[in-house]
């Protein structure tokens, strides 16, 4: 079955920008998560949605957002776009909580602020 | 809250040597454990994960970990590495109460053919 999705692959943006990242989980799999990774921070948690509700947030300031569509595919949003926000992002699904299953990652996205 | 450290960032060995990664967790209670493997150029793949009873899980690619309550330690193992094997290792926890996964900062293995 197809993995996790990630689109695009690569997105270049200007400090101030905001972009909108995607991702299609594993058919049949309801939760999605999204992490931020870094060569200096490894893997930081942003939030989880399982059934189009978030259900856990991590530690990022508001310009972060996300959703999910009830068919389970989910964005992430960042606005006012910083230096700092440059990144791999990464879509992790799992069939229910995470932290039971495991997640199936996607490749990512990595984005470059300039 | 939850928190993971991997205390080798940069490990290398010559193939057939013997491995073994440090992982160690914060929380005292019930946890979940996991390790992940990136691939250069793949996308992080789960390894093996431990939830309860035999405290020695095994996983793909010839690899095993052992859960030590006692040390908080989840160490990953593999008798003899190849060169294949070479790749960044994730320590993960999940702890009771919190429903995210935690990650550790990451070890890179470097096998030398």
């Amino acid at each position: 079955k197809a993995g996790v999705t990630q689109t695009p692959r690569y997105l270049i943006k200007t400090r101030g920008q905001q972009v909108t990242l995607s991702c299609s989980p594993i058919s049949g799999h309801r939760s999605v998560s999204w992490y931020q990774q870094t060569p200096g921070q490894g893997l930081q948690f942003l939030f989880e949605y399982f059934s189009e509700t978030q259900r856990n947030k991590g530690n990022f300031p508001g310009r972060f957002s996300g959703r999910q569509f009830s068919n389970s595919r989910s964005e992430m949003n960042v606005s006012t776009l910083e230096l700092g926000d440059s990144a791999l992002y990464l879509c992790a699904s799992s069939p229910g909580q995470a932290y039971l299953y495991g997640y199936t990652f996607g490749s990512g996205t990595r984005l470059t602020v300039v | 809250a939850q928190s993971v450290s991997q205390h080798n960032h940069h490990v290398i060995l010559s193939e057939a040597a013997s491995l073994e990664l440090g992982c160690n967790y914060s929380y005292g209670g019930t946890v979940n454990l996991f390790w992940y493997v990136q691939y250069p150029g793949q996308h992080l793949q789960l390894l093996l994960k431990y939830f309860s009873g035999d405290p020695l899980v095994k996983g793909i690619k010839g690899f095993e970990a052992e859960f030590i309550k006692s040390k908080f330690s989840f160490n990953l193992r593999k008798p003899s590495v190849q060169w294949s094997d070479t790749a960044e290792y994730f320590c993960a926890v999940n702890s009771g109460g919190y429903q995210k996964v935690t990650f550790g900062t990451g070890t890179k293995l470097q096998v030398i053919p």
